[in-house]
């Protein structure tokens, strides 16, 4: 069964500080992991996944997130906050193996609500 | 491209009734989701669709809760009758393939308010 866990349900950050969200996840094969945000009463938007390529992923907004297997995480950074940031980001994984019982599952965590001041 | 369309965006039902959801999804995409966002809480799927047929559904009180894919393409999902613990926001999501590989696509979803 897979998993994923959010470091942190609320994280708050001056404009321009670096932003670091933390996701370690659990599975027993090799996962496709990925961030998504969301606005209030929106659905949620892809900003990166990782697929078994390279192990630092570039995503869109400046976001970035770095696959350590040893570690099983995948945690999301951004050099500088910027207001527009603020929302809620989910951490998920899904299964990479075709056939596998979470193939195409995608299993969120609990969400971390990023809070951006001026 | 158009993205993934749901209706109604709100709905507010007394416990006991009825309600359906509309998704239709973006062209071309062979895999559907349903899924269910309580406050506080990332998505839960309820049910994954391969075209018209039944992918997963292991998540779904089918006790209340039906959907369908008719033609593989738009879908409904229906709660009946309604218990408080529904109320959450309903999220429908297409994607290429149900690998994974490819990325979802959410809708803005249905925000469902049982009293």
């Amino acid at each position: 069964a897979q998993s994923v866990t959010q470091l942190g349900s609320h994280v708050s950050v001056s404009e321009g500080a670096l932003v670091l969200l933390r996701c370690n996840y659990s599975s027993s094969v090799p996962p496709y992991l990925f961030w998504y945000v969301q606005y209030p009463n929106q659905g949620l938007q892809l900003l990166l996944k990782y697929t078994s390529a390279a192990t630092l992923v570039k995503g869109i907004n400046g976001f970035e997130a770095e696959f350590k297997k040893s570690e099983t995480s995948f945690h999301l950074t951004k050099p500088s906050a910027h207001m527009s940031d603020a929302a809620e980001y989910f951490c998920a994984v899904s299964d990479s193996l075709a056939g596998g019982t979470s193939y195409g599952k995608l299993t969120f965590g609990q969400g971390t609500i990023l809070t951006v001041h001026p | 491209e158009a993205g993934v369309a749901q209706s109604p965006r709100y709905k507010i039902i007394e416990k006991r009734q009825s309600v359906a959801f509309w998704c239709n999804p973006i062209s071309g995409h062979a895999t559907l989701y349903w899924y269910q966002q309580i406050l506080g809480q990332g998505p839960k799927l309820l049910i994954q669709f391969q075209n018209n047929g039944v992918v997963d559904d292991s998540q779904l009180p089918k006790d209340r809760f039906s959907a369908e894919r008719l033609k593989g393409v738009d879908s409904t999902l229906k709660i009946q009758p309604a218990k408080l613990e529904d109320s959450a926001m309903y999220l429908c999501a297409s994607s290429l393939d149900p690998g994974g590989f490819s990325p979802l696509h959410f809708g803005n979803g249905t925000r469902l308010t049982v009293t």
